[in-house]
Order: structure tokens, then C-alpha cells, then sequence
């Protein structure tokens, strides 16, 4: 089963609204979080990377105030797309690890702001 | 820094046909890890294989077979006798060596596999 869970699956959204994505790992401490985008028929960039009670390490080109991200807990990890605009609709995945752990990813999530 | 380039953006096969994808990468490391996903309709990925830089020892799961070639820095994946369950998009990805988690994707192949 997963042990990587994404939530919502999908959300649709309206431009200027927020959305908060949640990613939590199920049977395992996920010391280290990771944030994928990917647009349609194209590869998953990587947008941040969170470690659990710090601040998150954002990629070259991304924003931090229009994707928060918070990793307050080992076992949940928030992006927050804030004023939400038909430029940010994309399938969102987040892939988490702990210690001794491989890498497990979510099952992702798809935005849509109309 | 490192890229990946998978030149090949679409396959198309029909079942029992074997289909090779391609896989080129770029890094200033001595040491990294390759990677293959495979993407399926509903979004999950899927992991398919870990390879460390210093292994290049070809390695064959069922149908699915790896080919790395340090040389031409090319990590290329075969599947034998194609299915319909095997159509998806499938993506190459490299990390460094001590941060394995941390990966840099391909543009990805979009495989399909008709009957």
C-alpha cells in the first residue's frame, strides 16, 4: 500500500483563492520532504525541499511567498499555493524519506484554477 | 550541474515488441546515482531501479533490463516483449552520490503499447 499519501487528489480551484496540499508519510518518520511540479507531458521539476522543523530550501526560479511550504511534523509536510492563478494549475507530487528509508513518492495532485 | 535528457519523447509499439529508451546525462560527480520511474496514467510513480556510478554491471528484472554505459554516460532501459500494462511515461533521473534523494528528472517517454 502507500506509504506516501496525498491529499486532495485533485482540486479545482478559483484564481485568487488558496489551496493547501498535504503529504504524509503513513508508517514512516519523513525527516526530509520533497516538492515536484509537473506540467502537462513534461518532467517533474523540483520546486523545495523541507526538512522537518526548518525552513524550506526553495529551487532557483521559485517563489516562497506564493508556494508555502511547511514541514512542522515527521509525518506531514503543506504547500500552500497562495492567490492561486490559472499559471499555477499543475500536477503537484511530494516525495518523502526518513532515516534508513528510500525515497517514496506521492501520488500526487492535480490543480486546476480556473 | 546535472541534466538528463531523454531525446526520445514518444514510442509507440505494438505488444511482444521490445522498446528501448534512451537515457543521456550530464554531471561534473565522479560519483551518482541513476534512477528509472515509470509514470502511469493516475500519476503515481513508480520505481523501477536505483544505480550507483561505480556498478555498471547491466541488470535484468522479468522484462525489464538496464544497460549503463559510464562511458557515454547513458543509462538506457529495455523492455522485453512489451504489454499494454506496460504503457506510461517513463522518466530517467540522477542524484549526487551523497544525497540520493534529491533528484534531477528527464523530460520523460511517453510509451504506448497497443494490442
Amino acid at each position: 500500500g502507500a506509504v506516501v499519501s496525498q491529499h486532495p487528489s485533485w482540486v479545482i480551484c478559483k484564481s485568487g483563492t488558496s489551496v493547501k496540499i498535504e503529504c504524509r508519510s503513513l508508517d514512516f518518520q519523513a525527516t526530509t520532504m520533497f516538492w515536484y511540479r509537473q506540467f502537462p507531458k513534461q518532467s517533474l521539476m523540483l520546486m523545495a525541499t523541507s526538512n522537518e522543523g526548518s525552513k524550506a530550501t526553495y529551487e532557483q526560479g521559485v517563489e516562497k511567498d506564493k508556494f508555502l511550504i511547511n514541514h512542522a511534523s515527521l509525518t506531514l509536510s503543506t504547500l500552500t499555493v497562495t492567490s492561486a492563478h490559472p499559471e499555477d494549475s499543475s500536477f503537484y507530487i511530494c516525495s518523502a524519506r526518513g532515516p534508513g528509508t528510500p525515497l517514496h513518492f506521492g501520488n500526487g495532485t492535480r490543480l486546476t484554477v480556473t | 550541474a546535472q541534466k538528463v535528457t531523454q531525446a526520445q519523447t514518444e514510442i509507440s509499439v505494438v505488444e511482444k515488441e521490445d522498446v528501448t529508451l534512451d537515457c543521456v546525462y550530464e554531471t561534473r560527480d565522479t560519483t551518482y546515482y541513476l534512477f528509472w520511474y515509470k509514470q502511469p496514467p493516475s500519476g503515481e510513480l513508480v520505481f523501477l531501479i536505483r544505480r550507483n556510478s561505480f556498478d555498471e554491471q547491466n541488470e535484468i528484472s522479468g522484462r525489464y533490463s538496464w544497460n549503463f554505459q559510464k562511458s557515454t554516460s547513458s543509462f538506457n532501459f529495455t523492455i522485453t516483449a512489451s504489454q499494454v500494462v506496460d504503457s506510461a511515461v517513463y522518466f530517467c533521473a540522477l542524484s549526487e552520490f551523497n544525497n540520493d534523494y534529491k533528484l534531477s528528472f528527464g523530460a520523460g517517454t511517453t510509451v504506448t503499447v497497443r494490442a
